[in-house]
C-alpha cells in the first residue's frame, strides 16, 4: 500500500497568516492527489484534485502544487471557516490511501 | 441537485452483519463509480472499496476482504455496502463518495457493541 504523510499534525495559525501543509507519498503518484477539508460531524469536502486542479466553489485562497512524492497545500490568507482538519489522499492505486490529517486550530 | 443520501444509523451486535445504502440522484448512475469510506472516532479516513455502477465489478480493501461485499441496482440508482463478521473496531461513520470523491453522502453511524 502506498502510504501517506502529512506535516504538521496540527498547527494553531491566525487569521490572515499563510499557511503551508505538506504531504509525502511513499512511492511517486504523479499527480493523483486530492485535498480535503474536513469539519467536525461533516463528511469530506473536496478542494483539489490532480494535487493543483481547484474545485468549482472553492475560495482561490486555496491552492496546491507538487507531483512524484511531495505535495503541498496552501492557503495564502487564512479565514476564521478555514479552520478545520485537512487531508490528502492518493487515488493513483488501490487501496486509496489517506495522510493522518493536518488541523488547524484556533490560537 | 447531485446528491447521495444514505440510510440512518445502526447499532450491532458483535459478528452480526450490517447493509447501509447509498441513494444517488441529479446524475447519470451508471457514469460514475461509487467508493465507500468509513472514519472511525477521531481517526482519519480509510478507502473500504469501490464499485462500478454499470458493470458491477468492485475492488476492495485487502483487509476487508472476504468481510465486505458492494453491490449495486442500477434500477433505484442505490449503492449498498455489508459488511460482516462485525466486531468493535468498526465502529465508524461510513460515507459513499462519488467516483472523483467530489460528491459524498452524510454519513452512517454505525456502532458495534455488546
Amino acid at each position: 500500500d502506498i502510504q501517506m504523510t502529512q506535516s504538521p499534525s496540527s498547527l494553531s495559525p491566525s487569521v490572515g497568516d499563510r499557511v503551508t501543509i505538506t504531504c509525502r507519498a511513499s512511492q511517486s503518484i504523479r499527480n493523483y492527489l486530492n485535498w480535503f477539508q474536513q469539519k467536525p460531524g461533516r463528511a469530506p469536502n473536496l478542494l483539489i484534485s490532480a494535487a493543483s486542479s481547484l474545485q468549482s466553489g472553492v475560495p482561490s485562497r486555496f491552492s496546491g502544487s507538487g507531483s512524484g512524492t511531495d505535495f503541498t497545500l496552501t492557503i495564502s490568507s487564512l479565514q476564521p471557516e478555514d479552520f478545520a482538519t485537512y487531508y490528502c489522499q492518493q487515488n493513483y492505486d488501490t487501496p486509496y490511501t489517506f495522510g493522518q490529517g493536518t488541523k488547524l486550530e484556533i490560537k | 441537485q447531485v446528491q447521495l443520501v444514505q440510510s440512518g444509523a445502526e447499532v450491532k451486535k458483535p459478528g452480526a452483519s450490517v447493509k447501509v445504502s447509498c441513494k444517488a440522484s441529479g446524475y447519470i448512475f451508471t457514469s460514475y463509480f461509487v467508493h465507500w469510506v468509513r472514519q472511525a472516532p477521531g481517526q482519519g479516513p480509510e478507502w473500504m472499496g469501490r464499485i462500478n455502477s454499470s458493470g458491477g465489478g468492485t475492488s476492495y480493501a485487502q483487509k476487508l476482504q472476504g468481510r465486505v461485499t458492494m453491490t449495486r441496482d442500477t434500477s433505484t440508482s442505490t449503492v449498498y455496502m455489508e459488511l460482516s463478521s462485525l466486531r468493535s473496531e468498526d465502529t465508524a461513520v461510513y460515507y459513499c463518495a462519488r467516483g472523483a470523491f467530489d460528491i459524498w453522502g452524510q454519513g452512517t453511524m454505525v456502532t458495534v457493541s455488546s
